[in-house]
C-alpha cells in the first residue's frame, strides 16, 4: 500500500516563529513532491513543488526533500495568522498522485 | 491564464437520488483531469482521471461514474446516491509543464441525507 503520512496536528506556533511540517512516504519510486495549503471549507492551493534532493525556497516557504529517507518537509518562516490552515503533502509517481491527510497549523497572534 | 470551474458549490441530496457534478477548464487544451473526494478529516481520494475526450480511468469501484464529453469538461455522476457519498468533491487539472502539478477547482460540498 502506497502511503503518505503526516502528523494531523494541530501544530500551534506563535506569530513570527518558524513552523515545521513533516511528511513521509512509502513509495521509493516517487518523483514529484508537493505541498498544498487548504483553508477551512476551501479547496487545496499548490504552494510548493520539489523534485530533487535538498532545499527549495520561495519567499517565506522552504521545501526540503530527502529521497533516501523518504521524507519531505515544509518550513514556514515568520509565520503569520493568515498561514493558519491545513497543509497537505502530495507525492507523485508516474501520474499516480497520493495525498496525506494533512497537518492543521494554527499561528497565534 | 488557466481557470477551473465547478458547480454547484453545495448540494444536499436524498439517498437514492441521482447526481451530476460538472467541472470545466478554461485557458488550456487537452488537459489531464481528475476527480477527488475528500471526506471530513481525511485525505484526498482519487476517484477518476481522464487524459482525453471519452477516456476515463477509475481508481475506486463504487456507484459513481465519470464522463468527458468535451476536451475541457469533466462530469461526475451517480444513478443512486448513498450516505457514504457525502464529501467535498474536487476537480483538478494537471499543469502542462511536465512537473505533474495539479490545480484544484473550488469544489462541490455534497451532503447526502
Amino acid at each position: 500500500q502506497k502511503e503518505v503520512e503526516q502528523n494531523s496536528g494541530p501544530l500551534s506556533v506563535p506569530e513570527g516563529a518558524i513552523a515545521s511540517l513533516n511528511c513521509t512516504y512509502s513509495d521509493r519510486g516517487s518523483q514529484s513532491f508537493f505541498w498544498y495549503r487548504q483553508y477551512s471549507g476551501k479547496s487545496p492551493e499548490l504552494i510548493m513543488s520539489i523534485y530533487s534532493n535538498g532545499d527549495k525556497e520561495d519567499g517565506r516557504f522552504t521545501a526540503q526533500l530527502n529521497k533516501a529517507s523518504q521524507y519531505v518537509s515544509l518550513l514556514i518562516r515568520d509565520s503569520q495568522p493568515s498561514d493558519s490552515a491545513t497543509y497537505l503533502c502530495a507525492v507523485n509517481n508516474n501520474n499516480d498522485m497520493r495525498f496525506g491527510a494533512g497537518t492543521r497549523l494554527t499561528v497565534k497572534p | 491564464s488557466q481557470t477551473i470551474h465547478q458547480w454547484p458549490a453545495t448540494l444536499v441530496q436524498p439517498v437514492g437520488s441521482p447526481l451530476s457534478l460538472e467541472c470545466t477548464v478554461e485557458g488550456t487544451s487537452n488537459p489531464n483531469l481528475y476527480w477527488y473526494r475528500q471526506a471530513a478529516g481525511r485525505g484526498l481520494q482519487l476517484l477518476f482521471y481522464s487524459v482525453g475526450i471519452g477516456q476515463i480511468s477509475s481508481e475506486v469501484p463504487q456507484n459513481l461514474s465519470a464522463s468527458r464529453p468535451q476536451d475541457r469538461q469533466f462530469i461526475l455522476s451517480s444513478k443512486k446516491l448513498l450516505l457514504s457519498d457525502s464529501g467535498f468533491y474536487l476537480c483538478a487539472w494537471e499543469g502542462l509543464g511536465g512537473g505533474n502539478e495539479q490545480f484544484f477547482g473550488p469544489g462541490t460540498r455534497l451532503t447526502v441525507l
